[in-house]
């Protein structure tokens, strides 16, 4: 257990539709990343925040957003969702400044019909 | 941005047997240098990490070596067993200036036959 929580553990959900994936960080960590891990694609890096401020964006969709929270969760939206959004999401953690470690939680796996 | 190629895609290895799984990057400002294993379904775990002022790291039977000049690291597992297999992501950060954020090769597919 790396002390990264997410949830839901899965979501099928339909094309075009609205998900809002959770993660909490280890206890101490002030940054939260987004990964998107497809079949074809590998891991992906989606965005960073860093104590509720936006740190580094990748690859990411318009259709898609983030944000951190006070308490230090962080919320990944993804809207009018296409089946190549079918994916695993996670979101690591990693304690402040510096090249550091990052530990991954569970993973939500997410399925559009 | 940072680019990480990862070799070989899949290996199938004899149980005790060494594995090797090798990776390059392209941007020199590549600082840190993880390695995750995945097991099927689950979360990718953080098993050895290297950062780019030390040659090399062990840690029981892994090893991770690291050629800034030829910007290519490298995996050895040494007497693998069954629970070795699972696929095996090497990655590399840019550091604070970009956010640390990870480029993660393409995986390598680790088969530990008993």
């Amino acid at each position: 257990d790396s002390g990264v929580t997410q949830t839901p553990k899965h979501l099928i959900t339909a094309t075009g539709q609205r998900v809002t994936l959770r993660c909490s960080p280890r206890s101490g960590d002030l940054s939260v990343y987004w990964y998107q891990q497809s079949l074809d694609q590998g891991l992906q890096f989606l965005i960073q925040y860093y104590n509720g401020e936006e740190r580094a964006k990748g690859n990411i969709l318009e259709r898609f957003s983030a944000q951190q929270f006070p308490d230090l969760h962080s919320e990944l939206n993804l809207s009018s969702l296409e089946l190549g959004d079918s994916a695993l999401y996670f979101c690591a953690s990693s304690a402040v400044g510096g090249a550091h470690e990052q530990y991954f939680g569970p993973g939500t796996r997410l399925t559009v019909t | 941005g940072e680019n990480v190629e990862q070799h070989p895609s899949t290996l199938s290895v004899q149980e005790g047997d060494s594995a090797v799984i090798k990776c390059t990057y392209s941007d020199s400002a590549s600082n840190y240098f993880p390695w995750y294993k995945q097991e099927l379904g689950k979360r990718p775990q953080l098993i050895i990490d290297i950062r780019s002022n030390v040659g090399e790291k062990k840690d029981q039977r892994i090893a991770v070596t690291l050629n800034k000049t030829a910007k290519h690291f490298s995996l050895h597992i040494t007497e693998t067993q069954p629970e070795d297999s699972a696929v095996y992501f090497c990655a590399a950060s840019e550091g604070k200036a970009a956010g640390n954020k990870l480029t993660f090769g393409g995986g390598t597919r680790v088969l530990v036959k008993p």
